[in-house]
């Protein structure tokens, strides 16, 4: 059973338009979300993240929607650029102790010019 | 400040061979993580020490793997016996105190032949 779901599973938009990727969860116990961006042959990078008390969280062209009752977040890319494409992870952890990083299998990312 | 380096980047080994991937974290982070990504699986955690003592080896396969953290310098995981199934990129995480924030170094490629 796959406790961290994304969607769509790729996703293309035009240069300058916003992406909007999803994602929900199982597990009630998830307090942290973060998000990561990987590009072939690289790590995943850290991007935004966001705590199950927050509703938004914003990082420049970068946002967060949380919502608890759904267990649903999504993440949304103002003004994409072609320099995002990449794949994205959608994460969550229950925090504390237990600190371990449960993975969405991803969206990967086209922005076309 | 350098980030997690991971050596090394590729490795090839032979069916029954064994495999040694180096981790070393950020300076003054006290939580390593490892996890392994393939196309199929995605990203799955694997182990997690904080201040060099194993905390949870919920994701590490029963046999032939094993991870250690010898110093809050470095941390190794040992595959033994090597099988084509084991392919994949594995990645090393560190935060700096467990819970939040992981930074993850470049993976290292293991291609069992």
């Amino acid at each position: 059973q796959q406790q961290v779901r994304q969607s769509p599973q790729s996703l293309t938009v035009w240069e300058g338009e916003t992406a909007i990727l999803n994602c929900s969860y199982e597990n009630s116990a998830f307090d942290y979300f973060p998000w990561y961006q990987q590009f072939p042959g690289e790590g995943p990078a850290l991007l935004i993240s966001i705590l199950s008390v927050s509703n938004k969280k914003e990082d420049g062209r970068f946002t967060i929607f949380f919502n608890k009752r759904e267990k649903k977040l999504s993440l949304h890319i103002a003004d994409s650029q072609p320099g995002d494409s990449a794949t994205y992870f959608c994460a969550a952890s229950e925090g504390g102790s237990n600190a371990k990083l449960t993975f969405g299998k991803g969206t990967k990312l086209s922005v076309k010019s | 400040n350098a980030g997690v380096i991971q050596t090394p980047r590729h490795k090839v080994t032979g069916k029954g061979q064994e495999a040694t991937l180096w981790c070393e974290p950020i300076s003054g982070h006290s939580a390593v993580f490892w996890y392994r990504q393939t196309i199929v699986q995605g990203l799955e955690f694997l182990t997690y020490f904080r201040n060099q003592a194993p905390i949870d080896d919920s994701g590490m396969p029963k046999e032939r793997f094993s991870a250690q953290m010898p110093n809050q310098s470095h941390s190794t995981l040992k595959i033994q016996s090597t099988q084509p199934q084991d392919s994949a990129v594995y990645l090393c995480a560190s935060s700096l105190m467990g819970g939040g924030e992981q930074y993850f170094g470049p993976g290292t490629r293991l291609t069992v032949l």
